[in-house]
């Protein structure tokens, strides 16, 4: 099945250092999806990477995606107490019935 | 556009009892998959639905099943509950499934006693 390793499993920082999680697959992707879930909310939507070497922003948050599509990262600029959350990346291997695999997210605390 | 429904939102029921779950997916979504999540587990997919068919199924035992009706409305069923099982439920609508954006309902909260 599909090896998704996300890292760290948790992390705490203080109000306005960085964050970045990783997501490693073991085989190329197809593309990648990253997702935040709220403490007691569900999972939304942030954004799908789909091209090697591909970097997307969002305000404070960089997404890339690895040259040989096996990585990603999520960096968070300056973190805010509104970006606490677990990110989870959810890579797709691009089979004809390619399905979502998530991973086991990044639990992210900010102290003010 | 209304969002993802999930109904009921919590739930408490006795080990070897059996619970149906309701979804109720974006409008004009085809795709409906099924998670289960538990602290320190991530989002563990349960299976997916698409036009009525199953598509894919994760690694669940038997007792989880789930069925999708020609309004893209999907329920899922545990028989023969298990301690374990208790767990948020989270469906998600898609378009088409696959790698489209996914959008999730609120969760239904099990409790198995």
């Amino acid at each position: 099945g599909q090896q998704v390793m996300q890292i760290p499993q948790y992390q705490h920082v203080q109000e306005g250092e960085d964050f970045t999680t990783y997501c490693n697959s073991s085989t190329t992707l197809s593309n990648i999806q990253w997702y935040k879930q709220r403490p007691g909310g569900h999972p939304v939507f942030l954004i799908q990477l789909v091209k090697s070497g591909e970097v997307k922003k969002q305000k404070r948050l960089t997404f890339q995606f690895g040259e040989a599509k096996k990585n990603s990262s999520l960096h968070i600029t300056a973190t805010q107490t509104t970006d606490v959350g677990t990110y989870f990346c959810a890579p797709d291997r691009g089979s004809t019935l390619g399905r979502l695999y998530f991973g086991r997210g990044t639990q992210l605390t900010v102290w003010p | 556009k209304a969002g993802v429904t999930q109904t009921p939102r919590y739930l408490i029921k006795t080990r070897g009892q059996q619970v149906t779950l309701s979804c109720s997916p974006i409008s004009g979504h085809r795709s409906v998959s099924w998670y289960q999540q538990t602290p320190g587990q991530g989002l563990q997919f349960l299976f997916e639905y698409f036009s009525e068919t199953q598509r894919n199924k994760g690694n669940f035992p038997g007792r989880f099943s789930g069925r999708q009706f020609s309004n893209s409305r999907s329920e899922m069923n545990v028989s023969t509950l298990e301690l374990g099982d208790s767990a948020l439920y989270l469906c998600a609508s898609s378009l088409t499934g696959g790698n489209n954006e996914q959008f999730f309902g609120p969760g239904t909260r099990l409790t198995v006693l």
